[in-house]
C-alpha cells in the first residue's frame, strides 16, 4: 500500500511557470524525500527533508514539510521543458519500523514550450 | 560514474514460462530494493535486503515469486510460473541507508516484462 498520496494527479503548464506538487503521507515519518521519473526511467533521487526541517531548497526546487498535517509540497519554480517528468514522494514509515521505502502515487507534469 | 545495473530491459514471454531478472547494485551499498511499477498500482514494494540478507519480501506473490541476493554484486528476482497480470516494469535500487531510515536510494533503468 502507499504511504503517499500526490496532488494533482497531473499538471499542465507554460515554461516559466511555477509548478507546485503535493504530497500527503499517514503515519510518522523522520523525513520525505522527492524523486523524479523521466518517461521509461528510473527514478531518480532529487532532495530529502528531516523531520525537523520546514523548509530546503536545491537550485529551482524548493522542499516544505509540515508535519502537523502530514504533508510536504515540491515547488519548481522557472520550469524548464526539460522538467517534463512524473514526481514521487517517499517515506520510510514509523508502521514498518523506517525500513521500508514507501512511495506516493505520482504527479505527472508536463511543461510545455 | 555508478550506476544500478538491471537485465533484461525487455522480456516478452508466455504465460507459464519462468523469468528471472536480475540488478547489480551499485558497490558498498548495504540496501537493495525491488519494486514493481504498474499504471493502477503505481510502485509497489516487493521485497528488499539488508547485507544481503533478506528483509521482508511481504510485497511479493509467495506462490510464484522469489528473491534472493546470491553476492553482494547481483540481486535476482524470479517468476515461476509467470502470469498475464505480473506485465509491468521491474526496478531495482539500492542504497547506503542509515538505522531509523535515512538514505537516497538509486534506481536502475527497470526491466520490462510483458507476458502473454
Amino acid at each position: 500500500s502507499q504511504q503517499g498520496e500526490e496532488d494533482p494527479q497531473a499538471l499542465s503548464i507554460q515554461e516559466g511557470e511555477n509548478a507546485t506538487m503535493n504530497c500527503s503521507y499517514k503515519t510518522s515519518i523522520n523525513n520525505l524525500q522527492w524523486y523524479r521519473q523521466n518517461s521509461g526511467r528510473g527514478l531518480v533521487h532529487l532532495i530529502l527533508i528531516r523531520s525537523n526541517e520546514r523548509e530546503k531548497h536545491s537550485g529551482r526546487l524548493r522542499v516544505t514539510l509540515d508535519t502537523s498535517k502530514k504533508s510536504s509540497s515540491l515547488l519548481i519554480t522557472a520550469s524548464r521543458a526539460a522538467d517534463t517528468a512524473s514526481y514521487f514522494c517517499a517515506t520510510y514509515s514509523m508502521n514498518t519500523g523506517f525500513q521500508k521505502l514507501v512511495f506516493g502515487t505520482g504527479t505527472r507534469l508536463l511543461v510545455s514550450p | 560514474d555508478a550506476r544500478v545495473t538491471q537485465t533484461p530491459r525487455d522480456k516478452v514471454t508466455e504465460m507459464g514460462q519462468e523469468v528471472t531478472m536480475r540488478c547489480q547494485p551499485i558497490l558498498g551499498h548495504n540496501t537493495v530494493f525491488w519494486y514493481r511499477q504498474t499504471m493502477m498500482q503505481g510502485l509497489e514494494l516487493l521485497a528488499y535486503f539488508r547485507n544481503r540478507a533478506p528483509l521482508d519480501d511481504s510485497g511479493m506473490p509467495k506462490d510464484r515469486f522469489s528473491a534472493e541476493m546470491p553476492d553482494a554484486t547481483l540481486a535476482t528476482l524470479k517468476i515461476q510460473p509467470s502470469e498475464p497480470r505480473d506485465s509491468a516494469v521491474y526496478f531495482c535500487a539500492s542504497g547506503f541507508l542509515l538505522a531509523g531510515g535515512t538514505g537516497e536510494l538509486f534506481f536502475g533503468e527497470g526491466s520490462r516484462l510483458t507476458v502473454l
